[in-house]
């Protein structure tokens, strides 16, 4: 089976800016979760998704947000970026709580 | 209630070593432990799981043991190798009967194996 796939891999945006990361998850696996990783807070949740319901949030402002498809596939929404956003994106996929990570999307904010 | 404390933050060990890395953990309701390797440039991965109702799990040369009472867990790795040399992170999460649930994670481990 192929892995979860991240795109894109590497992301430069400006400040003020929006940004859209794709997911998509191991084939057969319903849930998939984001986190944010950054050298100063290490893995940090922000969400996960069950057949297309948010099912649980991070502790997050509300300009980062997600949404899943009918085929599992998944997007995370960064509005209006700001210099700590910059950071890896990882998404997860899952099945029976196991969880298995992409390659992630490397975002730096300029 | 929902950190999970991590140490030590680095770790260098000679090659056939066993490496112990130790996790803490405050909640009660966390029911699934696994265990995360992360090379530079990609993404973490899954080595081992535990859950809550046994005390040792072996993977190959992975070992968790999990001391309930004392909310406590760790990975050991058996005759490391070079190849070990990595960054790892314990984490916890709820799942229960859903199987969903965030994953909190400990702050991670840089190992370094020295041949």
């Amino acid at each position: 089976k192929a892995g979860v796939t991240q795109t894109p891999r590497y992301l430069i945006k400006t400040r003020g800016q929006q940004v859209t990361l794709s997911c998509s998850p191991i084939s057969g696996h319903r849930s998939v979760s984001w986190y944010q990783q950054t050298p100063g807070q290490g893995l940090q949740f922000l969400f996960e998704y069950f057949s297309e319901t948010q099912r649980n949030k991070g502790n997050f402002p509300g300009r980062f947000s997600g949404r899943q498809f009918s085929n599992s596939r998944s997007e995370m929404n960064v509005s209006t970026l700001e210099l700590g956003d910059s950071a890896l994106y990882l998404c997860a996929s899952s099945q029976l709580g196991r969880r298995f990570f992409g390659q992630g999307t490397r975002l730096t904010v300029v | 209630q929902q950190q999970v404390k991590q140490s030590p933050q680095s770790l260098i060990v000679q090659k056939g070593g066993i490496p112990i890395i130790n996790c803490a953990y405050e909640n009660t309701a966390f029911d699934y432990f696994p265990w995360y390797q992360q090379f530079p440039g990609k993404g973490p991965a899954l080595l081992i799981a535990i859950r809550p109702d046994v005390s040792e799990k072996k993977e190959g040369r992975f070992t968790i043991s999990f001391n309930k009472s004392a909310k406590q867990f760790s990975l050991h790795i058996m005759d490391s190798q070079p190849g070990d040399s990595a960054t790892y992170f314990c984490a916890a999460s709820k799942v229960g009967s859903s199987n969903t649930g965030k994953l909190i994670f400990g702050q991670g481990t840089t190992l370094q194996v020295k041949p």
